[in-house]
Order: C-alpha cells, then sequence, then structure tokens
C-alpha cells in the first residue's frame, strides 16, 4: 500500500474552510483515498472516500488531482466540533482490506 | 442504539495477569478487526476475522489470541500482560472484505492499563 504524507496539525477558526492535503506519490492503480476522523477519545470514524476528481457528500469533500498522487479533503465552514485527528489512507480495490493510519493530522478549530 | 460495542471501557490490571476485551456489533457485519493505538497514538491493526475466520493477522505475539464465536463478536484475550501492553485497543467491523463493504466502523475503546 502506498504511504501517504500529510501535515502533522492544522490551526483554524470557526466558519473557516480547511483544506487538509495528502500526498501518496507511489499509490497504485487499483488504490483509492479514503480519509477517516478521531476524535478523542473515540474510535475512527469514516469520512469519505474516493478515486479521481471530486466526490462530496453531506460532511465533506475530497479532490483528487488526474495523478492521484495527491487528495485535499475540505471540510466547510468548521466549527469548534470538527477539532480531531484526520487520516488520509489509501485502501486497495483487491484482497483483504486492511487499514494502515500514518499520524494524521490534528486540526485545532478555535472560536 | 450502539453499532460496535466493547467491554469494559477501562482496564487496569498487573503485569503478568490475563485478561480480556469483548467486542461485539448489531450492524450484521461479516468481518471484525482489532486495532491497538499506543500511547503515541499511532493506530495500528492487529488481527482481522471474516465469518469467523482468521484472514489478518499482523505480527503480534501469541500472547494475544482473538476469538470469534459467531459473526457478531470478536473478543481478544491477552495472557502474561506487559506493561508495553498498555494502550487503547478498538475493535470495529465492516461489511465485507474488500472495497465493497470498506467502509470500517469503531467501537469507544478499551483503555488497558498494566501496572
Amino acid at each position: 500500500l502506498a504511504k501517504t504524507t500529510q501535515p502533522i496539525s492544522m490551526d483554524s477558526y470557526e466558519g473557516q474552510e480547511v483544506n487538509i492535503t495528502c500526498s501518496h506519490n507511489n499509490i497504485a492503480t487499483n488504490d483509492y483515498i479514503t480519509w477517516y476522523q478521531q476524535f478523542p477519545s473515540q474510535g475512527p470514524r469514516f469520512i469519505i472516500q474516493g478515486y479521481k476528481t471530486k466526490v462530496t457528500n453531506e460532511v465533506a469533500s475530497l479532490f483528487i488531482p488526474a495523478d492521484r498522487k495527491s487528495s485535499t479533503l475540505s471540510l466547510p465552514r468548521v466549527s469548534l466540533s470538527d477539532t480531531a485527528v484526520y487520516y488520509c489512507l489509501v485502501v486497495s480495490n483487491t484482497g483483504f482490506q486492511k487499514l494502515v493510519f500514518g499520524t494524521g493530522t490534528r486540526l485545532l478549530v478555535s472560536p | 442504539d450502539t453499532a460496535v460495542s466493547q467491554t469494559p471501557k477501562y482496564l487496569v490490571t498487573q503485569m503478568g495477569n490475563d485478561k480480556s476485551i469483548k467486542c461485539e456489533q448489531n450492524l450484521g457485519h461479516d468481518t471484525m478487526y482489532w486495532y491497538k493505538q499506543d500511547s503515541k497514538k499511532f493506530l495500528k491493526i492487529m488481527f482481522s476475522y471474516n465469518n469467523k475466520e482468521l484472514i489478518i493477522n499482523e505480527t503480534v505475539p501469541n500472547r494475544f489470541s482473538p476469538k470469534s464465536p459467531d459473526k457478531a463478536h470478536l473478543n481478544l484475550h491477552i495472557n502474561s500482560l506487559e506493561l508495553g501492553d498498555s494502550a487503547v485497543y478498538f475493535c470495529a467491523s465492516s461489511q465485507g472484505i474488500n472495497l465493497d463493504g470498506y467502509e470500517q466502523y469503531f467501537g469507544p475503546g478499551t483503555r488497558l492499563t498494566v501496572t
């Protein structure tokens, strides 16, 4: 599975849009990009998954350029409750699913 | 209406003891997992079971023995506990084992402290 690299931490204020970029230079053709969110003292929670271009759901948007070597998780108008660790993962479309978590990005949203 | 539940939430024990953590999911999923999150917050998969059969074993010491009595349960038994076993253990489940059932649902975690 491709290794992912993302910023260790980010700061934002309520109401702002937050973009967290993840690089995965060695992503394979069968790989998808998945993002999870983890609040303190809780288990991770699935946010969004995509293969290319743009994916949007009620929580976030995921932008993946044509070369798929990076991806950007976009959180619109963050609130204090969005303070969490965000993990970018690469998952394969073949074989057994195994989530390999990196260090994640610790997002702190301030008033 | 808990999806993935774990008991106990906290577990404090002494070195050398044997302990178990239970996990249950009511989502009807076929695949269950155990993850370990250490003090540095690194989250790493330990085991995965699909329809009660072991499919992933990530070089975990033999002291750790998962048991899946049925698809809805995956328990983790740990023998001869060591200080380094102190961590938060998360149970998770997913509908399948490939991308069609990719989304994993995590439990609230069990914080194990070995003294």
